[in-house]
């Protein structure tokens, strides 16, 4: 059975740098057909990709917020760990972590966590 | 830059077939994946290359795609079917959704 499970802090402070944690179960992150996108959603808007990680370590980054974001994976445990600096209360949304099934030349999300809610306020 | 551009909003009465359209100037060299997504809810991956079913996905579901523009068929739509419907394309650089189409089941 398939989970992704994201974890982290609710509240944080503009300026405050966020790091999530998206904890796997039921596959391998090591697994070369698949990968580990976080996407976001702000309220009552739509989803925003931000970032993703492959087997091989391969990772992309959203133009908008490259500057600002940094994905890595620990296999040994399971955790892809997204974190996004310089926090805005316009990066309140919920976060999504989610499965990335390689297809042909492309990819999609078979799998999706709860998604975590994260305000950003002072 | 590239968008994926979706209605804001379709509306069907129950039993008729709703058709939500996804265009973008990359859809012809990539796939088109489609997503529901209910309210509080994670989305759903209810067509993925174009027009392939997930396992456990109802038949009502169904994709297309003609050039710059993919379409999620909903035949018979039912009242649960109410949520809203995402597309999305990738290649190896990075993962585009569309704005997003509200479907009402009046």
């Amino acid at each position: 059975q398939v989970t992704l499970k994201e974890s982290g802090p609710v509240l944080v402070k503009p300026t405050e740098t966020l790091t999530l944690t998206c904890t796997v179960s039921g596959f391998s992150l090591s697994n070369a057909r698949m990968g580990v996108s976080w996407i976001r959603q702000p309220p009552g808007k739509a989803l925003e990709w931000l970032a993703h990680i492959f087997s091989n370590d391969e990772k992309s980054y959203s133009t908008s917020l490259k500057s600002r974001l940094t994905i890595s994976k620990d296999t040994s445990k399971s955790q892809v760990v997204l974190t996004m600096t310089n926090m805005d209360p316009v990066d309140t949304a919920t976060y999504y972590c989610a499965r990335i099934r390689l297809v042909d030349s492309g990819y999609d999300f078979d799998y999706w966590g709860q998604g975590t809610l994260v305000t950003v306020s002072s | 830059s590239y968008e994926l551009t979706q209605p804001p909003s379709v509306s069907v009465s129950p039993g008729q077939t709703a058709r939500i359209t996804c265009s973008g100037d990359a859809l012809p060299k990539q796939y088109a994946y489609w997503y529901q997504q209910k309210p509080g809810q994670a989305p759903v991956l209810v067509i993925y290359k174009d027009s392939e079913r997930p396992s456990g996905i109802p038949e009502r579901f169904s994709g297309s795609s003609s050039g710059t523009t993919v379409t999620l068929t909903i035949s018979g739509v039912q009242a649960e079917d109410e949520a809203d419907y995402y597309c999305q394309s990738a290649d190896s650089s990075g993962t585009l959704f569309g704005g997003g189409t509200k479907l009402t089941v009046l």
